[in-house]
């Protein structure tokens, strides 16, 4: 069975300062890889996706992820972080898109 | 510019009564899922559907009902509601493109109460 690993429950950063979230999956064969974006009392907004292809893969608002197959990880990265992207980090995992198994979460928290 | 439209935003049950969160969305997507979210708990996949006529169990299904009678609709039923079942709940819908999966689109989430 497919699976996600968040390892922090919370993460503080200062704005500005930059910024890694950990995902770390379980899957049987090469997953697609999600990450998504929640802002207190919204639903859920796609940061960006891996299928195949290039490991470093581009999403809105400045975010980039990498995927690493060796270490079974999909880390998600900003260079700089704006106030704004205080909110809670979901990584997803799946072969399908109704079916997607998602990690607990990553609250971020930004400070002055 | 709908998207995906739940309703209601917000629902107090007692024990044992029963409701219907209506889930519709209005991009011809073919798939449609239901999720609920709990503190600490990430998204639980409760039901999806791959089109019309056609649906399946996720990983918490016990309680829940659904159908897919339309491409748009799919709404999830609880029988019988349990404090067990207080949680915020959303509905996605997702494609297929030529580049693989589509991304999920959520509505906004409906927020249940089970006293």
């Amino acid at each position: 069975a497919q699976s996600v690993t968040q390892p922090d429950i919370h993460i503080t950063v200062s704005e500005g300062a930059s910024l890694e979230l950990r995902c770390n999956y379980s899957y049987g064969a090469t997953p697609y890889l999600f990450w998504y974006v929640q802002s207190p009392g919204q639903g859920l907004q796609l940061l960006l996706k891996y299928f195949s292809g290039d490991t470093l893969v581009q999403g809105i608002k400045g975010f980039e992820a990498e995927f690493k197959r060796s270490q079974s990880s999909f880390n998600l990265r900003k260079p700089s972080v704006h106030w704004s992207d205080a909110a809670e980090y979901f990584c997803a995992v799946g072969a399908g898109y109704s079916t997607l198994t998602f990690g607990k979460g990553t609250m971020l928290l930004v400070s002055p | 510019n709908a998207g995906v439209t739940q309703t209601p935003k917000f629902q107090v049950l007692k024990t044992g009564q029963s409701m219907t969160l209506q889930c519709a969305q209005d991009m011809n997507h073919e798939y449609m899922s239901w999720y609920r979210q709990d503190p600490g708990m990430g998204l639980r996949l409760i039901h999806y559907s791959v089109g019309a006529g056609i649906t399946d169990q996720g990983e918490v299904p016990n309680g829940y009902n659904v159908s897919r009678s339309t491409t748009e609709d799919f709404p999830l039923r609880l029988l019988s509601a349990a404090p067990s079942q207080t949680s915020v709940y959303f509905c996605a819908s997702s494609y297929t493109g030529p580049g693989g999966p589509g991304e999920l689109f959520f509505g906004e989430g409906s927020r249940l109460t089970v006293l």
